[in-house]
């Protein structure tokens, strides 16, 4: 069974820092990755996603993540977070399997000090 | 308008009850879905369910039963609670996937269920 993983729990930075946020999964496969972000109190919105083609993908707010298919990785990255950018984040993996489901990783908490 | 919503948004009930929490999805979507997030906010796939196929996660224990009045509604019936099912249970949905392929997936707000 597919695994995936966020060896980021908590991380703390100061506005205008960049952000950094480390996804592995183990799936040998073709696979498609997600990025979702939990706003306090609120429900999961997508940021981005990889199917296919560039590797390099940009989503909303300013966000990108890199698929690096021989390190099994696709990480989240910031130039520069803001305040507004504290929240919970979760990497997911769907790995072709039937009923389209998703496995999450642990999530990582991100609390941007102003 | 709310693409994905879910009632009630905080459910507190004693052990050994029957309860439902209600899914309903108003993008046209044919595969609906349940996530159980627990106090370490880690998600967990429950049910993937459209008109055709039900997909159910192999560690979900048989108290959980989803139930589909129509297309847009998938309800989350649980049967004799326990302490352990404590948790934010997550609604999505995403366009069909019987036809192969990955769809992206639109979150309700979660429902907080506490179970005393």
């Amino acid at each position: 069974a597919q695994s995936v993983s966020q060896h980021n729990h908590h991380v703390i930075l100061s506005e205008a820092a960049s952000l950094e946020l480390g996804c592995n999964y183990s799936y040998g496969g073709t696979v498609n990755l997600f990025w979702y972000v939990q706003y306090p109190g609120q429900h999961l919105q997508l940021l981005l996603k990889y199917f296919s083609g560039d590797p390099l993908v940009k989503g909303i707010k300013g966000f990108e993540a890199e698929f690096i298919k021989s390190k099994f990785s696709f990480n989240l990255r910031k130039p520069s977070v803001q305040w507004s950018d504290t929240a919970e984040y979760f990497c997911a993996v769907n790995a072709g399997n039937a009923g389209n489901m998703l496995t999450f990783g642990g999530g990582t908490r991100l609390m941007v000090k102003p | 308008d709310t693409a994905v919503s879910q009632t009630p948004k905080y459910l507190v009930t004693q052990m050994g009850n029957d309860k439902s929490i209600k899914c309903e999805q108003n993008l046209g979507h044919d595969t609906m879905y349940w996530y159980k997030q627990d106090s370490k906010k880690f998600l967990k796939i429950m049910f993937s369910y459209n008109n055709k196929e039900l997909i159910i996660n192999e560690t979900v224990p048989n108290r959980f039963s989803p139930k589909s009045p129509d297309k847009a509604h998938l309800n989350l019936h649980i049967n004799s609670l326990e302490l352990g099912d404590s948790a934010v249970y997550f609604c999505a949905s995403s366009q069909d996937v019987a036809a192969g392929g990955t769809k992206q997936q639109f979150f309700g707000p979660g429902t907080r269920l506490t179970v005393l």
